[in-house]
């Protein structure tokens, strides 16, 4: 149980472009999802904490702007990363919890590559 | 502030063990846990402390003193597959993960 999917796994688009990441609860009812940043060698960085039905909770420094965060069910939330560029180039990271504080269940990632 | 350190790397012998250290100062406590990172992937769930002493599950056990601000993760007959990085992770008042940067575990024959 608890399993969580994301899609698409790899992503290389253009510069400028805009790109859609779906992260999913499989298996239960997420009321919570949050989405992650990684750069090489470095530790996840919270970007943003969304709550089904309502705006997300951007961390300090993610420009709500060009991540737009889309929690509209249950079981699925969005992250498109709009006027992509090179910088944004990352690992992102999905992971869902039911309201069970202890514990969150994460996505396998997508990695996007901006040329 | 908040802050949690763990060493940056630490190199092992298989069939042996180690022990990966977590310190921590943060705003509020309602948890620590341990995860592991293969390089490329997504963290997976290893352990969950939120009272103080060692809880073992297998070859991993994980020790928490709250009045310390100190976890350790112990890893037992290590394997190659155990090459990783192990994150600790607390969560705090507001009920999110504040990360450690990770301790890249080198695991050799």
């Amino acid at each position: 149980g608890a399993v969580v999917s994301q899609h698409p796994s790899r992503v290389i688009c253009k510069s400028g472009t805009s790109v859609k990441i779906e992260c999913r609860s499989l298996d239960f009812q997420a009321t919570t999802m949050f989405w992650y940043r990684q750069f090489p060698k470095q530790s996840l960085m919270l970007m943003a904490t969304s709550n089904e039905g309502s705006k997300a909770t951007y961390e300090q420094g993610v420009e709500k702007d060009k991540f737009l965060i889309n929690h509209a069910s249950l079981t699925l939330s969005t992250l498109t990363v709009t006027s992509a560029h090179p910088e944004d180039s990352s690992f992102y990271i999905c992971s869902a919890t039911n309201g069970q504080a202890n514990e969150q269940y994460f996505g396998p990632g997508t990695r996007l590559t901006v040329t | 502030g908040q802050n949690i350190d763990q060493p940056t790397e630490m190199t092992a012998t298989e069939g042996a063990i180690v022990q990966i250290n977590c310190t921590y100062q943060t705003s509020g406590f309602n948890g620590l846990f341990w995860y592991q990172q293969h390089a490329g992937e997504a963290p997976t769930f290893l352990s969950y402390n939120v009272l103080d002493g060692l809880e073992e599950k297998g070859r991993f056990s994980s020790f928490l003193s709250r009045s310390k601000g100190y976890s350790y993760l112990l890893l037992k007959e290590l394997q190659m597959k155990d090459s990783a990085s192990y994150l600790c992770a607390i969560m705090d008042s507001n009920y999110q993960l504040i990360w450690g940067a990770g301790t890249k575990l080198i695991i050799k024959p």
